[in-house]
């Protein structure tokens, strides 16, 4: 089976633009959970999409968002960029919800610049 | 709220040389505990996990890990560390209520050669 696949893999943008990044979970998996990861904060649990549905949602402002589609595949934005947002996005996927004995698979990454 | 402590921020260890990377939760009931691997640059891997029964956890790459109920700890061990482990160790724990997935804030490895 392929793994959890993001795109694009390297972006840089500049203050105040918005960006989308995109994640192809594994084949059959439902859940779809996305974490930022920077040196100062670590991983930091954005929000998890489960059956086009948000299911559940971490500690960030509203310009950060996501969406999940019918073939499972989830976007996620955040407008309005800050110096701050620059970062690691992480996405991974499981078969059920993340908050359980689910195991996520994680994609490589998204490395996100801004300048 | 759970939470999920790794005391060790950066270690080094000799190649050969045994590891143990500690991992101390909080919750109030049984978690479900995890550790993970990332390399440089690259994504995380699940190296094992623990649910119930058996509280010595058997891992991929020689990794294994005991959970410890009275301590609340859940430290990873390897008897022979390999040049090729020298990454970063997350520690993560979920649970049954479907509430945010935590991970510990990191362990670094280096080895020497």
């Amino acid at each position: 089976k392929a793994g959890v696949t993001q795109t694009p893999r390297y972006l840089i943008k500049t203050r105040g633009q918005q960006v989308t990044l995109s994640c192809s979970p594994i084949s059959g998996h439902r859940s779809v959970s996305w974490y930022q990861q920077t040196p100062g904060q670590g991983l930091q649990f954005l929000f998890e999409y489960f059956s086009e549905t948000q299911r559940n949602k971490g500690n960030f402002p509203g310009r950060f968002s996501g969406r999940q589609f019918s073939n499972s595949r989830s976007e996620m934005n955040v407008s309005t960029l800050e110096l701050g947002d620059s970062a690691l996005y992480l996405c991974a996927s499981s078969l059920g919800l993340a908050g359980t004995q689910e195991t996520q698979y994680f994609g490589p990454g998204t490395r996100l610049l801004v300048l | 709220a759970q939470s999920v402590t790794q005391p060790d921020i950066h270690i080094t260890v000799s190649e050969g040389a045994s590891l143990e990377l500690r991992c101390n939760y909080s919750y109030g009931a049984t978690p479900y505990l995890f550790w993970y691997v990332q390399s440089p640059g690259q994504g995380l891997q699940l190296l094992l996990k623990y649910f119930s029964g058996d509280t010595l956890v058997q891992g991929i790459k020689g990794f294994e890990a005991e959970f410890k109920r009275s301590q609340s700890s859940f430290n990873l061990r390897k008897p022979s560390v390999h040049w090729s482990d020298a990454a970063e160790y997350f520690c993560a724990v979920g649970h049954n209520y479907g509430q945010n997935f935590v991970f510990g804030p990191g362990t670094r490895l280096s080895v020497l050669p």
